[in-house]
């Protein structure tokens, strides 16, 4: 079964410093997605993706975020000068179209820990 | 406005049958009616989707009146695998128009031996 897959899977980051969270999406889908969830709390929209532009973007998702698709395969979410409450799992996801009839595939996840 | 609710938390114990129900008043009238479970550290995991009456599939069974303000998933004879959280979604509509798959809280099922 085709499954989305993020790298890493734990990632420990100092407060200041840049992180790219990575994703391969599957492969015929084009609907791509990044959500947060903050231990204890709920699943958190941060912004998606299609025909290689931003489709739409939460209020979470502010200049201190970035998503690129650099090539065919790879889907990636960039946070500059991280914060303590970036601290949370983000999981890339993804749908084969538009229609609201379709399922989202979600990866395992990253684990991010600003020290 | 939430677009969805559940029950924050339900508990039951192993061969039981469980039924959680999610309140959906404002559902557009192109909105379908999906649930996703998700275990801790995991990703969500799409269970079952529909628009209307009933779907059934390999792992659950989801009911859905006519006035699709409401829907039932229910999971036969859950097992301690089941414990998980369980998101109802009826999706939303961002300002650039596109489709969005929204969590709400979710539903903490704990199955007990």
């Amino acid at each position: 079964e085709p499954e989305v897959t993020q790298t890493p899977s734990h990632q420990v980051t100092q407060m200041g410093q840049e992180v790219i969270l990575r994703c391969v999406p599957i492969s015929n889908h084009l609907y791509f997605y990044w959500y947060r969830q903050i231990l204890g709390q709920k699943v958190e929209f941060l912004v998606s993706f299609y025909n290689n532009e931003i489709s739409e973007k939460s209020e979470i998702f502010d200049d201190q975020f970035s998503v690129e698709r650099p090539d065919g395969s790879n889907f990636t979410l960039k946070i500059r000068s991280t914060k303590l409450e970036d601290s949370a799992m983000y999981f890339c996801a993804s749908r084969p179209g538009p229609d609201r009839n379709t399922e989202a595939f979600f990866g395992q996840g990253t684990r991010l820990t600003v020290v | 406005l939430a677009k969805t609710t559940q029950p924050i938390s339900m508990d039951s114990y192993e061969g039981q049958e469980v039924n959680i129900t999610c309140s959906h008043n404002n559902i557009a009238t192109n909105d379908y009616i999906t649930w996703y479970q998700q275990f801790p550290s995991q990703g969500p995991r799409f269970i079952i989707q529909g628009y209307k009456t009933k779907v059934t599939n390999e792992v659950a069974s989801l009911f859905i009146p006519a006035d699709r303000k409401s829907s039932t998933l229910s999971l036969p004879r859950v097992s301690l695998s089941d414990t998980a959280v369980y998101y109802c979604l009826v999706g939303d509509e961002g300002t650039g128009g596109s489709y969005i798959p929204t969590f709400g809280r979710g539903t903490s099922l704990i199955v007990h031996p």
